[in-house]
């Protein structure tokens, strides 16, 4: 099966400007994650997505950063304007729903490297 | 605040060594557990999942659980060079809640 594809893999931007990253998941997962992984630090999730609806967006720094999961498929994560202290691993991983309290190991997409100077 | 603590590291093992990674958690109603690895620039991948006490093994690798002292570690047999890379430590609570990463241990195989 087709893994998790996100775009773009590198980008550089300056402080204050904007930037949009984008993830399609497995085919047929329901559940989308965005996590952001600074350098030397393990994952730390941004949001969760359960087809179109948010389930989990308590770490999202809701002045700066966005995210939308149209039609429950595909999703893109904003951040305007961004700070120096954002750049970091993007990283959009899928996992089907857990059908008992085992939950299924995430796929995770190549990521995106975001420096921001 | 649920947490996940992980050696950082470096771990330095020989070739054809055993390589023992270690891993505590501190919610205690956590009931999935999973190790990734993580080569140097790359996303993490999946490499084991355990979800009950004791011993689980898959190729070269083993992890092991311990619900009651709150620890999960992975062992990795004859240790490659390839080997060599950040393994994350990620643990999951109840139906619904997400997983929590460690801050993952850097090992390294020397030839």
């Amino acid at each position: 099966e087709a893994g998790v594809a996100q775009s773009p893999r590198y980008k550089i931007i300056e402080k204050r400007q904007s930037v949009a990253f984008w993830c399609n998941p497995i085919s047929g997962h329901a559940t989308l994650y965005w996590y952001q992984q600074i350098l030397g630090q393990g994952p730390k999730l941004l949001i969760q997505f359960q087809n179109n609806g948010v389930v989990d967006d308590s770490q999202l720094p809701k002045d700066r950063f966005s995210a939308e999961r149209l039609k429950g498929v595909d999703s893109t994560l904003k951040i305007q304007p961004a700070k120096l202290e954002d750049s970091a691993m993007y990283l959009c991983a899928s996992s089907p729903p857990p059908r008992t309290n085992r939950a299924y190991g995430y796929t995770f997409g190549s990521g995106t490297r975001l420096t921001v100077v | 605040q649920k947490e996940v603590e992980q050696n950082s590291g470096p771990l330095s093992v020989p070739e054809g060594a055993i390589a023992s990674l270690n891993c505590t958690y501190s919610d205690r109603v956590s009931q999935s557990f999973f190790w990734y690895r993580q080569y140097s620039g790359k996303s993490p991948e999946l490499i084991m999942s355990i979800y009950s006490n004791g011993d689980k093994e898959d190729g070269r690798f083993t992890a092991q659980l311990n619900k009651a002292s709150q620890y999960v570690s992975l062992l990795i047999r004859d240790s490659q060079p390839s080997d060599s890379a950040t393994y994350l430590c990620a643990v999951k609570g109840n139906y619904g809640q997400n997983f929590v990463f460690g801050p993952g241990t850097r090992l390294s195989v020397l030839p």
